[in-house]
C-alpha cells in the first residue's frame, strides 16, 4: 500500500536555528511532492512543490530537496523564528490520480 | 489570491440531524474541489472528489449517501452529513484547484469543526 511517513514525533528547536524535517515515501512514483503548513484549528497552506527532476527548491528561508532514489524529502527552515511553530505536512498524489494525499505531518516548535 | 471561504467554522448538532457545510472559491473558479477529514493528530484523510457539473467520487469507505457532495458551480461545493452520529464528530476541510493536474497546489479552506452531541 502506499504511504507517507513524517516524523510523528515533535521537534523543538531554538529560535535561529536550521530545522530539518524529513518525509519517506512507498509505492508511489511521484512527478511532484509538496509541502504545506498547517497552524491549529486553520486548514493547510502551500509551501512548496518541488518536481521530480529538481534536486532542490529554495524560496526565502525555506528549501526543499527530492530523492526519488531514497524516496525521501527534507524541508528545512533557516534562521527558524518562532512564528515558525506549527504542524508541516508532505503530500503526494497517488499514481492514478491527482487528489493529494498527505502525511501526518511534523510539529514544529520554536522557542525564542 | 486563490482563497478559499468555508462556512461555517463550527457546528455542533444532535445526533440524527443533517449539516451543511459550504466551500467557495472567492477569487478563481474552481474545476475540482476536494473534501477531507481530520481526525486528532491524524492525517486529512480524502473523502472525495468533486467537479463541477458531475457526481462526486468518494473514497472507499466513506459512505456517499451519508456524505452529500454537490458542486453545482465553479465556485460552490456543498458537504451535507446527514443523520449524524457522534463518530462523525470530526475536523472537515474542503480544498480547491483552478485547473486539474498532479503539480495544482490544493488551496484549502480554514475547515469546519463538526461535533455531534
Amino acid at each position: 500500500s502506499q504511504k507517507i511517513e513524517q516524523n510523528s514525533e515533535a521537534l523543538n528547536i531554538q529560535e535561529g536555528k536550521t530545522a530539518t524535517l524529513t518525509c519517506n515515501y512507498t509505492n508511489y512514483s511521484p512527478a511532484y511532492l509538496q509541502w504545506y503548513r498547517q497552524d491549529p484549528g486553520r486548514g493547510p497552506v502551500f509551501l512548496l512543490l518541488i518536481r521530480e527532476n529538481e534536486k532542490e527548491k529554495r524560496k526565502e528561508r525555506l528549501k526543499v530537496t527530492f530523492d526519488t532514489t531514497l524516496k525521501q524529502s527534507l524541508f528545512h527552515i533557516t534562521a527558524s523564528q518562532p512564528a515558525d511553530s506549527a504542524t508541516y505536512l508532505c503530500a503526494l498524489a497517488p499514481n492514478s490520480g491527482y487528489a493529494l494525499n498527505f502525511g501526518k505531518g511534523t510539529s514544529l516548535l520554536v522557542t525564542p | 489570491g486563490a482563497v478559499v471561504s468555508q462556512h461555517p467554522s463550527w457546528v455542533i448538532c444532535k445526533s440524527g440531524t443533517s449539516v451543511k457545510i459550504e466551500c467557495r472559491s472567492l477569487d478563481f473558479q474552481a474545476t475540482t474541489m476536494f473534501w477531507y477529514r481530520q481526525f486528532p493528530k491524524q492525517s486529512l484523510m480524502l473523502m472525495a472528489t468533486s467537479n463541477e457539473g458531475s457526481k462526486a467520487t468518494y473514497e472507499q469507505g466513506v459512505e456517499k449517501d451519508k456524505f452529500l457532495i454537490n458542486h453545482a458551480s465553479l465556485t460552490l461545493s456543498t458537504l451535507t452529513v446527514t443523520s449524524a452520529h457522534p463518530e462523525d464528530s470530526s475536523f472537515y476541510i474542503c480544498s480547491a484547484v483552478a485547473y486539474r493536474g498532479r503539480n495544482s497546489p490544493l488551496h484549502f479552506g480554514n475547515g469546519t469543526r463538526l461535533t455531534v452531541t
